[in-house]
Parts: C-alpha cells; structure tokens; sequence
C-alpha cells in the first residue's frame, strides 16, 4: 500500500523567512496531494491541495510542487508569520473514496 | 462552503460508559465520511471508512464492536464508543468527502472529539 515519508520533522524559521516541507509517496497510482495545516486542539485545515496533472499550484504566500517522475511533492511558505506556525501534514490518495495516507507530520515555529 | 461539524467537541465519561460522537457535513451531501484517531503529537490513524447505508470497513486492529459507526444519512455519521476505557482517551476526528471531486479524494475534517475516560 501507499507510504507517505515526510521531511523534516520540525522547523524553526525567523518570521518573514521561507519555509519548505518535503514528502515522497510510494505509490505510483496516487492522484491526489493535499496539505493541512492543525493548530493545537483543532481538527486539520485543508490549505492547498495538487492533482497529479498539474506541476505546481500558488495560493497567495503557499505553493505546492509535484514531481511525479521522483514520486515527491513539496509545500513552500513564503514570508512567514507567526500565525503559520502550527503542525503541517502532507497525504496522499489514489482517488476515489479511497483513504487519504498521511505522513508523519512538521511541526513549523515562526519566530517573531 | 465545504464545512464539517462535530459534536460533542469535549467529553469526559467514566470507564465502562458508552459516549457517541456526531459528524455532519453542513453545506455538502457526504457519500465517506471517515472516523480517526489521534494520539498527542502524532499523525492521524484511520479507524474505518463509511459510505452512507453501507456498513463502515474498518482498518486493521480497529474492534468494530467497540466502535461502533453509523453513516444514516448523507451529512451525518456517528461513532459509538462503547464500554470506553481509560485507553480510549484520545482525539477522534471525522473527515467528510462528496465525492464530486472528478474522482480526486477532496476531503474535510471536522474540528474533533476530546474524549477523556475516567
């Protein structure tokens, strides 16, 4: 089945610096990348999600690329603020009503 | 839009209760839903998946006598946790999919359960 490893497991940056989190997927079928974000308490937010047709997809400060040759895919945050810092978890699907597979988790601290 | 409820958000029972737990989709028509677990500064862990009127399948290791789900409608599921023990403390969340996505698995999640058992 899927495996979705994801890197690193906790990010530090200094507030208005670029933050960058990196998974890989296993299987070749998955279609479907989303990106959710979880503050403390709270269930997961989706903030950006790429289809496997498309390379690269921008929401304002948050970009997600995919590489479907490698099998990895990234999530960029530009200019930081301290309201981004929270638990990010990337997931991967083959679609359908299949379960999404998620990775491990980054916890990213902005630091004012 | 695409907007998941949950309720109760916080609840704290005594070992050997039963304690059920509401997931509505409230602006979408939910065929999956999804239950999960999880467990302080860890992942999510899948415990079944519920297509409405069909029986929940349920992931490896998960007791579907112990946790109970029901998808009756097509914004609602419920998952009953019976007989709960102090194990069982942990923060459940439910995920709701409308399948329209053109077959991409688009899935929201409701803002969990805070389950602590005395």
């Amino acid at each position: 089945g899927e495996n979705v490893e994801q890197h690193p497991s906790t990010l530090s940056v200094q507030e208005g610096d670029s933050a960058v989190i990196k998974c890989t997927y296993s299987d070749s079928a998955s279609n479907y990348f989303p990106w959710y974000k979880q503050e403390l308490g709270k269930g997961p937010q989706l903030i950006i999600d790429i289809r496997s047709n498309v390379g690269e997809k921008k929401d304002q400060r948050i970009a997600v690329t995919l590489n479907k040759t490698a099998k990895h895919f990234s999530l960029h945050i530009t200019e930081t603020q301290p309201e981004d810092s929270a638990v990010y978890f990337c997931a991967a699907s083959i679609g359908g009503n299949t379960p999404l597979v998620f990775g491990k988790g980054t916890r990213l601290s902005v630091i004012a | 839009g695409a907007v998941v409820s949950q309720h109760p958000s916080r609840v704290i029972c005594k070992s050997g209760t039963s304690v059920k737990i509401e997931c509505r989709s409230l602006d979408f028509q939910a065929t999956t839903m999804f239950w999960y677990r999880q467990f302080p500064k860890q992942s999510l862990m899948l415990m079944a998946t519920s297509n409405e009127g069909s029986k929940a399948t349920y992931e490896q290791g998960v007791e579907k006598d112990k946790f109970l789900i029901n998808h009756a409608s097509l914004t609602l599921s419920t998952l009953t946790v019976t007989s709960a023990h102090p194990e069982d403390s942990s923060f459940y969340i439910c995920s709701a999919s409308s399948g329209l996505a053109g077959g991409y698995n688009e899935q929201f999640f409701g803002p969990g359960t805070r389950l602590t058992v005395l």
